[in-house]
């Protein structure tokens, strides 16, 4: 992927509250997507991914993600939030380059979920 | 099962100096990543490890930058002299191989440079 854009940077919502993190990309071919998140002094871990198939993707903890190739869009949703998902979300994009696969990541959008 | 390790989760140095930082991956996993991740960014690819070959390290400073995986398992990230632009959150991940199908993170160690 050539780059990967987090429109928001920080997110500020009520618990119970829908939320919409947005992530678009630009990539000339095939792309694996990817939602990891980061809670407070902890590293990366792996909230959903978009390799084939299906464009929604869901996590068990009640994120999902849709796939849009023609707007090269990966928006990450929630119904609902609670207090525990504040933390930080970085969109990531794997493209097939002569390596392998490369991974580039957006800069993050920190959460907030206020009570 | 353990996840990724690493050593030390905070640095504090004076510029001109080495530093080193130590990862042990999840075993099992073939493949090796260092990150470097500034304050209000994403990680960025500094050198990505097949068992002990690395087949990426384009983005590697490499006039003060080196990393090493003698026996394809734990790695060594290095940097000497030390700048103070140096400072940051240097991130470990492996993943089983090149497919990257996912990564599995290590906590990090920060660096400051005073």
């Amino acid at each position: 992927a050539q780059s990967v854009t987090q429109l928001d940077s920080q997110v500020p919502v009520f618990e119970e509250a829908p939320v919409e993190l947005r992530c678009n990309y630009s990539s000339s071919v095939s792309v694996y997507l990817f939602w990891y998140v980061q809670y407070p002094n902890q590293g990366l871990q792996l909230l959903l991914k978009y390799l084939s198939g299906s464009t929604l993707v869901e996590s068990i903890n009640g994120f999902e993600a849709e796939f849009n190739k023609s707007q090269t869009s990966f928006h990450l949703r929630k119904p609902s939030v609670h207090i525990s998902d504040t933390a930080e979300y970085f969109c990531a994009v794997s493209e097939r380059n002569t390596g392998g696969f490369k991974t580039i990541f957006g800069a993050g959008t920190r959460l907030f979920v206020k009570a | 099962e353990a996840g990724v390790v690493q050593s030390p989760r905070y640095k504090i140095i004076e510029k001109k100096q080495p530093v080193a930082f130590w990862c042990n991956p999840i075993s099992g996993h073939n493949t090796l990543y260092w990150y470097r991740q500034n304050l209000g960014q994403g990680p960025e690819l500094l050198i990505r490890y097949e068992n002990e070959e690395a087949v990426d390290d384009s983005q590697l400073p490499k006039d003060r930058f080196s990393a090493e995986r003698l026996k394809g398992v734990d790695s060594t990230l290095k940097i000497q002299p030390a700048e103070l632009g140096d400072s940051a959150v240097y991130l470990c991940a492996s993943s089983l191989d090149h497919r990257e199908n996912e990564q599995f993170f290590g906590p990090g160690t920060r660096l400051t440079v005073l």
